[in-house]
């Protein structure tokens, strides 16, 4: 495997549902970084860990809880999740983060919640 | 509020023709500037990075910074229908990268 791998790429869940979305980085970078994508929305940062530390919580709500036991490896565990959550769930990796924050994205997990 | 603008489009251009996308942002601070390619039902990859005010050129892309404007641009040389996608702007400014909406082309052969 090489990249950043996301499963799983569809995801359905009802509101009382509870998930989990996890990302795997092949890359060697030291930072990860969720990332939600609607429809014609510019892509909002939720969550950034560095070295396993999480740097960055966007005023996420709390039904998204963002795990990160390793530095290749990233979690989102969902729960009572409202309709309005569907969208693309972007994972992404970088080598630095600053002035020189290049993204390597997996390639998202489409969540729908009914 | 930081913000990065970008026209939705869609942008249409002939094969063989410049594509030519704006970016403009609020942050006078703003200090590096990326490009990233999204074709449809895909993620975003990175093909750009500009930190200087000029141009920098990259096979037949060519970024343009220009800080005392405050827009950034994307050429795209010899555009081909496989330039196809939405391209999104992104811009590092006071510890937080900022995207924009994202502009979609579309090259007809």
């Amino acid at each position: 495997e090489t990249g950043v791998t996301q499963t799983p790429r569809h995801l359905v869940m009802g509101m009382t549902n509870k998930k989990s979305l996890k990302c795997e980085q092949h890359l060697g970078h030291n930072a990860m970084y969720w990332y939600k994508q609607s429809a014609k929305k510019p892509l909002e940062l939720m969550f950034v860990y560095s070295l396993e530390e999480r740097v960055e919580n966007n005023s996420v709500p709390s039904r998204f809880s963002p795990e990160c036991p390793n530095s290749s490896h990233l979690f989102l565990h969902l729960h009572t999740l409202q309709p309005e959550d569907s969208a693309l769930y972007l994972c992404a990796s970088s080598q630095d983060q600053g002035l020189n924050e290049k993204l390597f994205f997996g390639s998202g997990t489409q969540l729908s919640v009914l | 509020q930081k913000e990065v603008e970008q026209n939705s489009g869609p942008l249409s251009v002939p094969e063989g023709a410049i594509a030519s996308l704006n970016c403009t942002y609020s942050d006078r601070g703003s200090q590096s500037f990326f490009w990233y390619r999204q074709y449809s039902g895909k993620s975003p990859e990175l093909i750009m990075f500009i930190y200087s005010n000029g141009d920098k050129e990259d096979g037949r892309f060519t970024a343009q910074l220009n800080k005392a404007s405050q827009y950034v641009s994307l050429l795209i040389r010899d555009s081909q229908p496989s330039d196809s996608a939405t391209y999104l702007c992104a811009v590092y400014s006071a510890r937080q990268l900022t995207f924009g909406s994202g502009t979609q082309l579309t090259v007809l052969p």
